[in-house]
C-alpha cells in the first residue's frame, strides 16, 4: 500500500536556527502534498501545502519544496521560535484519494 | 460557524462495551474521515465518506462501523470495545476528495479497560 515516510522523528533546533524536515511518498500519481501542524493536546491544522504543478511554495518563515522526479518533499522553518515547537505531519493524497499521512516529526525549538 | 465537533472529549470503556462517537460539521462539506492516533504515531485512516449514504474503509477499519445518513453527521461505532482500541480519535471534514485542506475536530481520547 501507500506509504509516506517522514524523518526526523524528532528535531531539535536553537531558536533562529533554521529545521528542514523531509518526507518521501511512494505513489507517483499523487498530486497534492500538505503539511500539518499539531500543538500538544489539540488537533492538527493545515500549516503549507503544494499542489504537483509547482516546486516550491512560501509562506512568511514557512515554505515546501517538492521534487517529483526523487518522490520526496520539504518542509523549510527558517529563524524558529519558542512558538514552533510541535509535532508536523506530511501527507500526500494517495493518486487522489484520501490523505495518507507520515509518522509525525516532534520539533522542539529551544529557546 | 462551529466547524467540525466531536463528542465526547473523553470516554472511558471496558472491554467489550460499545458507544458511538460523534462527529458533525456545518461546512456543507461531501467529504468526511475518521482517523485515529496512537501515542507517538501519525494519523490512520479508519473510515470515510464521499457524500451522504457512501461511506468506505481506510486504512485500520477492524473493530469499527460507519454510516453517513446526512450530510453533517459521520458517527463512528465501536462494536465491542478492545485494549488495542485505546487511542485519539479525530474527526475531519473537506471540501474535495484528495487535495483540499483537512479539517480536524478537537478530537476524543478513549481509554479501553
Amino acid at each position: 500500500g501507500e506509504n509516506v515516510e517522514q524523518h526526523p522523528s524528532t528535531l531539535s533546533v536553537q531558536e533562529g536556527d533554521s529545521a528542514v524536515i523531509k518526507c518521501t511518498y511512494s505513489d507517483s500519481a499523487s498530486n497534492y502534498f500538505p503539511w500539518y501542524k499539531q500543538e500538544l493536546g489539540k488537533r492538527p491544522q493545515l500549516i503549507i501545502d503544494i499542489r504537483s504543478n509547482v516546486g516550491e511554495k512560501k509562506d512568511q518563515r514557512i515554505a515546501v519544496t517538492l521534487n517529483k522526479t526523487a518522490k520526496h518533499f520539504s518542509l523549510h522553518i527558517t529563524e524558529t521560535q519558542p512558538e514552533d515547537s510541535a509535532v508536523y505531519f506530511c501527507a500526500d493524497n494517495n493518486a487522489g484519494n484520501m490523505l495518507t499521512f507520515g509518522g509525525g516529526t516532534r520539533l522542539m525549538v529551544k529557546p | 460557524n462551529a466547524g467540525v465537533t466531536q463528542t465526547p472529549k473523553f470516554q472511558v470503556l471496558k472491554t467489550g462495551q460499545s458507544m458511538t462517537l460523534q462527529c458533525a460539521q456545518d461546512m456543507n462539506h461531501e467529504y468526511m474521515s475518521w482517523y485515529r492516533q496512537d501515542p507517538g504515531m501519525g494519523l490512520r485512516l479508519i473510515h470515510y465518506s464521499v457524500g451522504a449514504g457512501i461511506t468506505d474503509q481506510g486504512e485500520v477499519p477492524n473493530g469499527y462501523n460507519v454510516s453517513r445518513s446526512t450530510t453533517e453527521d459521520f458517527p463512528l461505532r465501536l462494536l465491542s470495545a478492545a485494549p488495542s482500541q485505546t487511542s485519539v480519535y479525530f474527526c475531519a471534514s473537506s471540501y474535495g476528495r484528495g487535495a483540499d485542506t483537512q479539517y480536524f475536530g478537537p478530537g476524543t481520547r478513549l481509554t479501553v479497560l
